[in-house]
């Protein structure tokens, strides 16, 4: 069985500061591995995602992600953050083989931005 | 490109109606998906057409769920005898079929059942 995990429910942290939002996952074969973003009353944005090759991913808006098998991990980070990143950010994962394409959600992380 | 697009976007229904949700992707995605949000299950997965095809519908609630695609234009999710339980957001994806693509997702249909 394929499970995300998000550590952290809420992270606060102000303008400019730089953030790491985690993620773990538990799967036992190729992964593909992605993060969304979702505000408020909206969709989910497609921000990144890893299946192969460099393990440090980026993404829009100066999101960046790293994948690492040892610790089966793939953490978002950002520089500088901007009250507008406010939003709630989720971790997905898929089997890279097989065909199929559906994805796990990790429990989502809450990101406030104060000014 | 005007994304995935999902009909209606708030939908109200008594306990016991039918409640149909549309779901029409991005031109040219042979893969779509369904998921529900709540906030107490978070995100999860409903069902998948890969070519108007269902390849996975281990995610739907066998008795009242189910979803089709009849044309590559658009798919429905259609719940009969809605249940207070099945409030919540239903999110529409669509994707390119292969192993690097990314999944769109629609803006979801907010259903709430009184």
């Amino acid at each position: 069985t394929q499970t995300v995990s998000q550590s952290d429910a809420h992270v606060t942290v102000f303008e400019g500061d730089s953030v790491e939002l985690r993620c773990n996952y538990s799967y036992g074969g190729s992964i593909y591995l992605s993060w969304y973003i979702q505000h408020h009353g909206r969709g989910l944005q497609f921000l990144l995602k890893y299946y192969s090759g460099n393990p440090v991913v980026q993404g829009v808006n100066g999101f960046e992600a790293e994948f690492s098998k040892s610790d089966s991990s793939f953490h978002l980070r950002k520089a500088s953050v901007h009250w507008s990143d406010s939003a709630v950010y989720f971790c997905a994962a898929r089997g890279a083989t097989g065909g199929n394409n559906k994805l796990t959600f990790g429990q989502g992380t809450v990101l406030s931005v104060i000014p | 490109n005007a994304g995935v697009i999902q009909t209606p976007r708030h939908k109200v229904t008594g306990k016991g109606q039918e409640a149909t949700l549309w779901c029409e992707p991005i031109s040219g995605h042979s893969a779509v998906f369904w998921y529900r949000q709540t906030i107490v299950q978070g995100l999860e997965f409903l069902t998948y057409f890969r070519n108007q095809a269902p390849i996975d519908d281990s995610g739907m609630p066998k008795e009242r769920f189910s979803a089709q695609m009849p044309n590559q234009s658009h798919s429905t999710l259609k719940i009969q005898s809605t249940q207070p339980q099945d409030s919540a957001v239903y999110l529409c994806a669509s994707s390119l079929e292969g192993l690097g693509y990314e999944q769109y997702f629609g803006p979801g249909t907010r259903l709430t059942v009184l």
